[in-house]
Order: C-alpha cells, then sequence, then structure tokens
C-alpha cells in the first residue's frame, strides 16, 4: 500500500468551528489532492496541490484552505464548518504531472459538522 | 468542460452474470483514462487504466478500451463474482490537471 496517512479518520465538530484534517505520505509524491465525498456527488476535487508552497483551487473549494509546507504533508482547513461540509474526506498523491500516472488514495476522514 | 460522466447504478447482478458499467469522458487533447475501485469503508485503489487510444487495460477480469471515436471507457467482466460488489469510478486526466472523477456505479452482486 502506498504511504499515506489521513489524520483524523473521523471527527464531529460544530458549526463555526475551525477544522484541520492531515494528510502525510512517505512517497515523495510531486502532487497531492483533497477530494471529498458525497452521495450523488462522486469525488469532487477540493485542492490540489503540485508542490511545496504551490497549490490551485479545484470545482469545490469554496469554505477551504490549504497549505502544503514540506513535500510530505497537505492540510485541509475548514475555517468555520458549515453542516453542508459533512462529507468525507480523501486526500490521494500522484507522482507527476504525467497524465498516465495513477494516483494512490488514503483511507478517508469521516466529519460530521453538527 | 472536462467531465466524466458514467452510468447511475445502482447494478445488481447474479453471480457469473455479465458487467457493462458505461463511462464517457469530454476533454481537449487526449486524456488518460482510469477505473477506480472503492470497497466497503475504503479508500479508491485503481483498477485499471490506459493511455492512448485503442489501449485496453485489464486486471481481475476486468476490461476497458479507450475508444477516441466513441469517446468512451467502458468497464466489462464477463462473470462477476460476489466479491465484486463495490462502487466503481471512472476517471480521466490530463498533464496539468487534477484527476476528474465520474459519480461512481454501485455494484451488488448477489449468490
Amino acid at each position: 500500500d502506498a504511504g499515506i496517512t489521513q489524520s483524523p479518520r473521523h471527527k464531529v465538530t460544530e458549526t463555526g468551528t475551525p477544522v484541520t484534517l492531515r494528510c502525510h505520505q512517505t512517497e515523495n509524491h510531486r502532487y497531492m489532492y483533497w477530494y471529498r465525498q458525497d452521495p450523488g456527488h462522486g469525488l469532487r476535487l477540493i485542492h490540489y496541490s503540485y508542490g511545496v508552497k504551490d497549490t490551485d483551487k479545484g470545482e469545490v473549494s469554496d469554505g477551504y484552505s490549504v497549505s502544503r509546507s514540506k513535500t510530505e504533508d497537505f492540510l485541509l482547513t475548514l475555517e468555520s464548518a458549515t453542516s453542508s461540509q459533512t462529507s468525507v474526506y480523501f486526500c490521494a498523491i500522484s507522482e507527476g504531472d504525467r497524465s498516465n500516472t495513477e494516483a494512490f488514495f488514503g483511507q478517508g476522514t469521516r466529519l460530521t459538522v453538527v | 468542460g472536462n467531465s466524466v460522466t458514467q452510468m447511475e447504478g445502482p447494478v445488481t447482478l447474479s453471480e457469473e452474470a455479465f458487467l457493462t458499467i458505461n463511462c464517457t469522458y469530454t476533454a481537449t487533447g487526449y486524456p488518460s483514462l482510469f477505473w477506480y475501485v472503492q470497497y466497503p469503508g475504503e479508500g479508491l485503489q485503481l483498477l485499471l487504466k490506459a493511455t492512448k487510444a485503442d489501449d485496453k487495460g485489464s486486471n481481475k477480469g476486468f476490461e476497458a478500451t479507450y475508444r477516441k471515436e466513441t469517446t468512451s471507457f467502458h468497464l466489462e467482466k464477463g462473470s462477476v463474482q460476489v466479491s465484486d460488489s463495490a462502487v466503481y469510478f471512472c476517471a480521466r486526466n490530463q498533464a496539468g490537471t487534477a484527476l476528474i472523477f465520474g459519480k461512481g456505479t454501485t455494484l451488488s452482486v448477489s449468490s
């Protein structure tokens, strides 16, 4: 298995509180991604990173920010959590910008905002 | 725009039945195409891929052929097993962009 660890695996938080999810990789892959998975929507890209301090927005970036201060860690922050952000969050990594490189996924973080 | 459309489920089959899950894509240029599988409670894992037109990806009895003329990458398996029950995602990728997924198709196989 690719060395990807997401933490926490489960979290319940209150509306309006800040939340940070962490993705840690041991593969030294350049690209890292955050997706959210919701019924009827599949996986939607939130943000991704193509290097240290290099990030870009995805399809559903509103309400989320990210940071990548070192190759192995990619943080996703909900500045003020809302109930619509209740979801399962997946981190993924891939080797480079060649289009045929597969992405490897973490086990997911189930976030509930009450 | 760039997107992936796959057939909606759930797909319910009996063991040993033939499986097809349709997937079509839109893209500028020629993306690489993937099928990922997600078993209950787990993350996604790559099932198969194809990187250019007419390529056939295959794994664990599953196959998909990259059809440029119909912009399709349909997943097939000749004889499904109960253990194939999972959610299947079609995806496309191009250099310089992120992996984009379809909405997923739930497959349920009964014995």
